[in-house]
Order: C-alpha cells, then sequence, then structure tokens
C-alpha cells in the first residue's frame, strides 16, 4: 500500500519556523481527516494535530496544521532543540480501506 | 489514565508464529476501535491492522493480509494479534493503538520488540 509523501528530512535554526507538507490523494487526504504525530527517539509516537488542525491540550501553539485540497501541512514556529524529531502525518483511505502513514520527516535544529 | 501495554514479543525463526497482546486500562475499552501498527528499525511508521469497538468490522494492510489475525476480549479489556508465517520484513517494533486515529483519543503504548531472524 503506498504512503502519502512527506520530505524526508528538514533542518532550521533554534527560533526559525519550518513547514513540513504531506502529499496524498482524493481518498485519503482529500475526503478524510489528517493527523500528525511526533516521535522523539526511542520513544512512541505522540499525537500531535488531530482532526486536520487541532491540537490536544498540553501541545503547544507553537505547532500548527493546515489541509488543502490533498495535501497537508504542520507548521512549527519558534524553533526549540527538544523540536528535534520525527514527524509523521497520517489519513484514512476510503478506497484501500487502509490507515496510511507519510513516510516520515526527521527534523534537525541546526 | 490510559494505559496501553503489550507482551509477547520476542525472536522467531521465519515461518514461525508469535501472539501479541494488548493490555488496556483506564479507559472504557469496549467503546474504542484499536489498531496495531508497527516500526521496523530505522524506518516509519506501517499500520498493520485495526478492530472495532466489538469486532464486527476488521481491516489488515496488504502485507498481512491472511497471515496475521487480529482480535479482542472487551471482558478482559485486551487486544491480540496472532502472527503467522512470520517474515524477516516483518521485524519491529509493534505498537497498540486505540482509535479512532484521527481524534483526540488516539494514544499509544510504548511497543513490543518482534525480531524475526
Amino acid at each position: 500500500q503506498s504512503v502519502l509523501t512527506q520530505p524526508p528530512s528538514m533542518s532550521a535554526a533554534p527560533g526559525q519556523k519550518v513547514t513540513i507538507s504531506c502529499s496524498g490523494s482524493r481518498s485519503n487526504i482529500g475526503d478524510n481527516y489528517v493527523s500528525w504525530w511526533q516521535q522523539l527517539p526511542g520513544t512512541a509516537p505522540k499525537l500531535l494535530i488531530y482532526e486536520n488542525n487541532r491540537r490536544p491540550s498540553g501541545i503547544p501553539d507553537r505547532f500548527s496544521a493546515s489541509k488543502s485540497g490533498t495535501s497537508a501541512t504542520l507548521g512549527i514556529t519558534g524553533l526549540q532543540t527538544g523540536d528535534e524529531a520525527d514527524y509523521f502525518c497520517g489519513a484514512w483511505d476510503s478506497s484501500l480501506g487502509a490507515w496510511l502513514f507519510g513516510g516520515g520527516t526527521r527534523l534537525t535544529v541546526l | 489514565e490510559v494505559q496501553l501495554v503489550e507482551s509477547g514479543g520476542g525472536l522467531v525463526q521465519p515461518g514461525g508464529s508469535l501472539r501479541l497482546s494488548c493490555a488496556a486500562s483506564g479507559f472504557t475499552f469496549s467503546s474504542f476501535e484499536m489498531n496495531w501498527v508497527r516500526q521496523a528499525p530505522g524506518k516509519g511508521l506501517e499500520w498493520v491492522s485495526q478492530i472495532s469497538a466489538r469486532s464486527t468490522t476488521i481491516y489488515y494492510s496488504d502485507s498481512v493480509r491472511g497471515r496475521f489475525t487480529i482480535s479482542r476480549d472487551n471482558v478482559e479489556n485486551s487486544m491480540s494479534l496472532q502472527m503467522n508465517r512470520l517474515r524477516a520484513e516483518d521485524t519491529g517494533v509493534y505498537y497498540c493503538v486505540r482509535g479512532p486515529m484521527f481524534t483526540i483519543f488516539n494514544s499509544w503504548g510504548q511497543g513490543a520488540l518482534v525480531t524475526v531472524s
């Protein structure tokens, strides 16, 4: 099964802003909600964004997300060294009857 | 507090079988769909299977369909993944995940390592 497309890696300086893209198709991102997860080294993924753009309590408002058509974007402002992690997008695919993940983006805060 | 604890991981030879379990606590288990998601060493996340709250609807990824079987026990608050005909590419950490994946209810266990070698 296909995955959603994310850039493999990104980097930015502390204090800067980064946007991570997630590209899919109509049957997944186009027709369904997108979620984002943060995975710190050696830990389980943690929900960052749900229902396209909503943040669970405890997630700073430095993290935001949006969806347009068959693509989604995660934005992180005021980057901190603690934001260094892998970030994954995900969406249900109505045609496949399967949950799809992006390949993940490794964020380095230089 | 939501807790999902996986068990049953280990080393198995190719072609062998293994059964993973997930013990759930801190929420009304019978109200939520559940998933298994795996992660090969150094790789991304791969969804494996999903079971609805009352086991009426089950989905599998193409890579495991016909070899893996998901089940749950709403009395014991547990979920299982029976893995047969294991392959080297099934190696990874298997996470028990509360769904729906797109909602605020999404929650992950710490994972169980399965090594097929």
